[in-house]
C-alpha cells in the first residue's frame, strides 16, 4: 500500500454520535480518494480530493458526510449522526497524479461500527 | 454507463491456474485494474493495463483485455495457497480520479 495510513483502524460509534476517519496519504501525493466498502460488497466511490479542493464528491451521500484535505495535515472523512447503516469498512487511496495510469496507493481502511 | 461484473467464487487446486472474469461498460476507460484484498486488510494493487494493449504479463500474472466484449482476465499460474483473497476488477472512470470497481471475485485454493 506504499505507505497509506489512516486511524483509527476500528471505530466503535454509537447511534447519533459523529465518526472521524483520518487518512495520511504517500508522502508527496497530493490527490486523495475515499470508498466505502460495505459487507459483502465491492467499494464504491466517494469522494476525490485535492489540497483544499474537492473535486468529485458524486458518490458522497447528500446529507451527514462531509471530507476535507486541508492544506496541512490528513484527509479527514466526517460522518455526522452516525446510523446502523453507516457500520462499514471506509478505505482511502492517494495517488501522486491522477487519471488512468497512475496508480492508487490504499490503506488498510477503517473499519466503523455502529451500536 | 459505470457498472463492473465479476463472478463472486472461484475455486482451485494448488498448482492449477487461476482465470478470474470480469465485464465493464465503460467504452471511453483507459486502464483497467487488478486489486488483490486479503482478509481485514486493505487493497493491494496486482497489475493494471492500458486499453490499448491486448494482453499484458508480469511474473505468474497474465491480463487478456478483450476491447470489443469490454472483458477483462486475470490469469493466475501456478495458484498457490497465498493466493487465496478476494480479487477485484476496476475501471478508471471518464479518465478521472475515480475507479468503479466489480463485487470481487473469491479465490479460494485448495491443497
Amino acid at each position: 500500500n506504499a505507505g497509506v495510513m489512516q486511524n483509527p483502524r476500528h471505530l466503535v460509534r454509537r447511534r447519533g454520535q459523529e465518526a472521524r476517519l483520518r487518512c495520511s496519504p504517500v508522502k508527496g501525493h497530493s490527490h486523495v480518494y475515499w470508498y466505502r466498502q460495505l459487507p459483502e460488497e465491492g467499494l464504491k466511490f466517494m469522494v476525490y480530493l485535492q489540497k483544499e479542493n474537492i473535486i468529485d464528491e458524486s458518490g458522497m451521500p447528500k446529507e451527514r458526510f462531509s471530507a476535507e484535505f486541508p492544506k496541512e495535515g490528513p484527509s479527514i472523512l466526517r460522518i455526522q449522526q452516525v446510523v446502523r447503516g453507516d457500520s462499514a469498512a471506509y478505505f482511502c487511496a492517494s495517488s501522486g497524479l491522477s487519471g488512468g495510469g497512475y496508480e492508487q496507493y490504499f490503506g488498510p481502511g477503517t473499519r466503523l461500527t455502529v451500536t | 454507463g459505470e457498472d463492473v461484473e465479476q463472478s463472486l467464487f472461484l475455486s482451485v487446486r494448488e498448482g492449477d491456474s487461476s482465470v478470474i472474469n470480469c465485464t465493464y461498460t465503460d467504452s471511453s476507460s483507459t486502464y483497467l485494474y487488478w486489486y488483490k484484498q486479503e482478509p481485514g486488510a486493505g487493497l493491494q494493487l496486482l497489475t493494471y493495463i492500458f486499453s490499448n494493449m491486448d494482453m499484458k504479463q508480469d511474473q505468474r500474472l497474465t491480463v487478456l483485455l478483450n476491447k470489443k466484449d469490454k472483458h477483462l482476465s486475470l490469469r493466475i499460474a501456478d495458484t498457490q495457497t497465498g493466493d487465496s483473497a478476494i480479487y477485484f476488477c476496476a475501471e478508471i472512470y471518464n479518465q478521472g480520479g475515480k475507479l468503479i470497481f466489480g463485487q470481487g471475485t473469491e479465490l479460494s485454493v485448495k491443497p
